[in-house]
């Protein structure tokens, strides 16, 4: 039962570049989590929205969200090669389960 | 990866076999978490477990079985019942069940069957 699809499934830029990803989902929601993956490793949380909350930054950050479009959206800005990975958003899905994405893979060339 | 360890980080099956994979968490939280991940996906969740004693089916929790006896651990299973099992598992935990809290996720054990 996937619940967020992001979009595009993959994102090549350069270092010191923006990189913007985003994220759908179905149904309404309580909250949309943002997670890292580095290849081959657990996820990282990076990010927590609200839905009553419309916009959110933590460091080069910056998360939306549009329930009335059900959308988020990731904005890294100045990226650096260490931001390469996959990025997933996460909504919660059926009761105290989060339901994840496909992903984006992010590749930030040097 | 927080303070969630999981071993071992490769793990080889002959078909027919089960394999027991460790988790296990310093944090206190009371949820954990199984997740399956295939090459190019998301996570799928398999089981859940909100307290200790108590644990619940995920999406595909068929072929997989659970226990826990500890609050700092959360073992899976993976029987020979399980008709595809090679992927990477991935185990999470946080501080209580419920959607408004973070998951903190251990670095996975990779699952081939041979």
């Amino acid at each position: 039962s996937q619940q967020g699809e992001e979009d595009p499934q993959a994102l090549s830029i350069q270092e010191g570049e923006n990189a913007t990803m985003n994220c759908s989902y179905k149904t309404s929601i309580n909250n949309l989590q943002w997670y890292r993956q580095n290849s081959g490793r657990g996820l990282v949380h990076l990010i927590l929205i609200r839905s009553n909350e419309r916009e959110k930054h933590s460091g080069r950050l910056r998360v939306t969200l549009d329930t009335s479009k059900k959308s988020s959206s990731l904005l890294i800005t100045a990226s650096r090669a260490a931001d390469t990975a996959s990025y997933f958003c996460a909504t919660d899905g059926s009761a105290r389960q989060l339901t994840f994405g496909s992903g984006t893979q992010l590749t930030v060339l040097p | 990866d927080g303070g969630i360890t999981q071993s071992p980080k490769y793990l080889f099956r002959k078909e027919g076999q089960n394999v027991t994979l460790s988790c296990e968490q310093n944090l206190n939280h009371d949820a954990m978490y199984w997740y399956r991940q295939d090459p190019g996906q998301g996570l799928r969740l398999i089981y859940y477990s909100q307290i200790v004693n108590d644990f619940q089916k995920g999406d595909i929790a068929e072929g997989y079985s659970v226990s826990r006896e500890k609050k700092e651990s959360f073992p899976l299973t993976v029987t020979s019942a399980q008709k595809n099992p090679t992927a990477f598992y991935l185990c999470a935990s946080s501080l209580v069940a419920g959607v408004y809290n973070e998951q903190f996720f251990g670095p996975g054990t990779r699952l081939t069957v041979l």
